[in-house]
């Protein structure tokens, strides 16, 4: 099957920085996901992107299918963007089964 | 939007005994769902795909007779944790797609078996 890889593994940062957060891909993929899990676990869309770029607010993202990777860019960061980022692929062949990367956990120091 | 819903958010209960866990799609049919595992500090691990009036398919190493699935509606998959004991406690979560390649969470179901 599909393997995610997700770097780097934890990131600090200062609030009002910006970060840029990866995923690599071992196939080609029909759904790639980016998503922020909460304290509470929830797990909140950010972005359904299998290629191009996609910006909502802070949040941008770009997949580059041709090349197997995506990229989550949080701009100016704020405490609230504090947790657990992880992204998620699908392959066509797969059953509709959504394979996660092991996340980013982000910490944003006030 | 989508909207998926858990309940409970969380238990607690005794080992040796029976746990059940809903998963409903609110605003639209799910032909399938999918349930996943996580242990704290670890990634969402895929444990069965729910599918509307037939059997679950299960991954690898996930027991089926500890973790029943059933998906009696096109809103609704249960999943049951049988004769549980405290290595399963772990986060509990359950996703659906509308009809494209987008999944939609719940909100999870935290289980501690003491």
């Amino acid at each position: 099957g599909i393997q995610v890889e997700q770097s780097p593994p934890d990131l600090i940062l200062q609030e009002g920085a910006n970060s840029t957060l990866r995923c690599n891909f071992s196939d080609s993929v029909n759904n790639l996901q980016w998503f922020h899990q909460n304290p509470w676990g929830q797990l909140i869309n950010l972005f359904y992107i299998p290629s191009g770029t996609k910006q909502n607010g802070r949040l941008s993202a770009t997949t580059v299918a041709t090349e197997r990777y995506s990229l989550l860019y949080i701009s100016s960061s704020q405490t609230t963007d504090s947790g657990v980022y992880f992204c998620a692929a699908l392959r066509g062949n797969q059953g509709g089964k959504l394979i996660f990367g092991q996340g980013t956990e982000l910490s944003v120091k006030p | 939007g989508a909207v998926v819903s858990q309940h409970p958010s969380w238990v607690i209960c005794k080992s040796g005994t029976s746990v059940k866990i809903e998963c409903r799609s609110l605003d639209f049919q799910a032909t399938t769902m999918f349930w996943y595992r996580q242990f704290p500090k670890q990634s969402l691990m895929l444990m069965a795909t729910s599918n509307e009036g037939s059997k679950a398919t299960y991954e690898q190493g996930v027991e089926k007779d500890k973790f029943l699935i059933n998906h009696a509606s096109l809103t609704l998959s249960t999943l049951t944790v049988t004769s549980a004991h405290p290595e399963d406690s772990s986060f509990y979560i359950c996703s659906a797609r509308i009809g494209g390649p987008e999944a939609f969470f719940g909100q999870g179901t935290r289980l501690t078996v003491v």
